[in-house]
């Protein structure tokens, strides 16, 4: 079974322009949740889209935004960006069926650097 | 207070010791706890998950859990150089939301 997969790998972005990334989880996968991943703060959360909704959602400014289509993929979207916006971004798919224990499994993750 | 904490290391530990990780939760309602191996420039892999108290054992990891403490540990028996990675705890609360620790950094020498 195909991993998740996350596209582009990297991504060089200048102030103020926008940012859209893409993950496609594994399949028969549901949930897709976002985190950013930056030296200094570890891995935060962004959000989690199941079937189309957004679940949950962290601490971050409006600028970060996604979606999930409905065969699972999903999309977030970064506007206005920051320098301090560039991180790894990490996608993480998992059944999150009420019979399984929610494992998530990570993709290979996105590089932004925002100069 | 942050919702996981680790301590971040570094932990050295020579070839074939035992690794002992640790990790400590807030919320009492978690669920399930996962570790993940991080490889420098590499994206978390899954290596153990465990939602009742006690052990769990899987080749040489060993993972225990007690809520009554709100502690999670792993253990790496035979350490090998491939084990060098950072690990990282997380812990999953209601809502499919989870938590993660800042991660500890292993060195294992050979």
């Amino acid at each position: 079974k195909a991993g998740v997969t996350q596209t582009p790998r990297y991504l060089i972005k200048t102030r103020g322009q926008q940012v859209t990334l893409s993950c496609s989880p594994i399949s028969g996968h549901r949930s897709v949740s976002w985190y950013q991943q930056t030296p200094g703060q570890g891995l935060q959360f962004l959000f989690e889209y199941f079937s189309e909704t957004q679940r949950n959602k962290g601490n971050f400014p409006g600028r970060f935004s996604g979606r999930q289509f409905s065969n699972s993929r999903s999309e977030m979207n970064v506007s206005t960006l920051e320098l301090g916006d560039s991180a790894l971004y990490l996608c993480a798919s998992s059944l999150a069926r009420e019979s399984s224990s929610y494992e998530q499994y990570f993709g290979p993750g996105t590089r932004l650097t925002v100069t | 207070q942050k919702e996981v904490e680790q301590n971040s290391g570094p932990l050295s530990v020579p070839e074939g010791a035992i690794a002992s990780l640790n990790c400590t939760y807030s919320d009492r309602g978690s669920q399930s706890f996962f570790w993940y191996r991080q490889y420098s420039g590499k994206s978390p892999e899954l290596i153990m998950f465990i939602y009742s108290n006690g052990d769990k054992e899987d080749g040489r990891f060993t993972a225990q859990l007690n809520k009554a403490s709100q502690y999670v540990s792993l253990l790496i028996r035979d350490s090998q150089p491939s084990d060098s990675a950072t690990y990282l705890c997380a812990v999953k609360v209601a809502g499919n939301q989870f938590y993660f620790g800042t991660g500890t950094s292993l060195t294992v020498i050979p």
